[in-house]
């Protein structure tokens, strides 16, 4: 199975700062590369697929890069509704397998 | 509007059986793949199951083989897990997923979620 690895497991960061969050898969999943949303009693929500396309309705503030092995999720200016907790994905092998989880908190 | 509602959750006893149920609306149920993710009290995400949109593939996390079978009815737009064997380490909310056309497609909607309690 692929290991999905994120960075870091929490932070915390200050409305309108710009938030980076990383994911290492343990070998090449060239872009089937996902991230979701989460926010506490709710079921997770699609921000990006294909490792840098945006999901319909998702603000534009949030975007995705890599391909490959590393990949990344920007926040370029974090609003009160981000605080939520953040995960990737990946798709490119059966079983798909997630990262552990990113916690974005208030500062 | 898609939607996808789950049912079936409860508490059972270990070594139980419970079927989950997922009826989905607003999209053409039969082109897609359908899975089951489930996530244990304050921890991540596991992908549990995934069915194709005809129903002829199956694929499941180790952890359940051999207990648990999804199945689909696609007159009814619906997709179930049925989970026998219950243990402790299988309590978790389970979520309804919507992928795409191939099996590594993206989740891109998720349903509201069925809680599973398994305890004595």
């Amino acid at each position: 199975d692929i290991q999905m690895t994120q960075s870091p497991s929490s932070l915390s960061a200050s409305v309108g700062d710009r938030v980076t969050i990383t994911c290492r898969a343990s070998q090449s999943i060239n872009n089937y590369l996902n991230w979701y949303q989460q926010k506490p009693g709710k079921a997770p929500n699609l921000l990006i697929y294909a490792a840098s396309s945006l999901q319909s309705g998702v603000p534009s503030r949030f975007s995705g890069s890599g391909s490959g092995t590393d990949f990344t999720l920007t926040i370029s200016s974090l609003q009160p509704e981000d605080f939520a907790t953040y995960y990737c994905q990946q798709t490119y092998s059966t079983p798909p397998t997630f990262g552990q989880g990113t916690k974005v908190e208030i500062k | 509007e898609v939607q996808l509602v789950e049912s079936g959750g409860g508490l059972v006893q270990p070594g139980g059986s419970l079927r989950l149920s997922c009826e989905a609306s607003g999209f053409t149920f039969s082109r897609y793949w359908m899975h089951w993710v489930r996530q244990a009290p304050g921890k991540g995400l596991v992908w549990v199951s995934h069915i194709n949109s005809d129903g002829s593939t199956t694929s499941y996390v180790d952890s359940v083989k051999g207990r648990f079978t999804i199945s689909r009815d696609n007159a009814k737009s619906t997709v179930y897990l049925q989970m026998n064997s219950l243990r402790a380490e299988d309590a978790a909310m389970h979520y309804c997923v919507k992928g795409g056309a191939y099996s590594n497609s993206q989740f891109d909607y998720w349903g509201q979620g069925t809680l599973v309690t398994v305890s004595s």
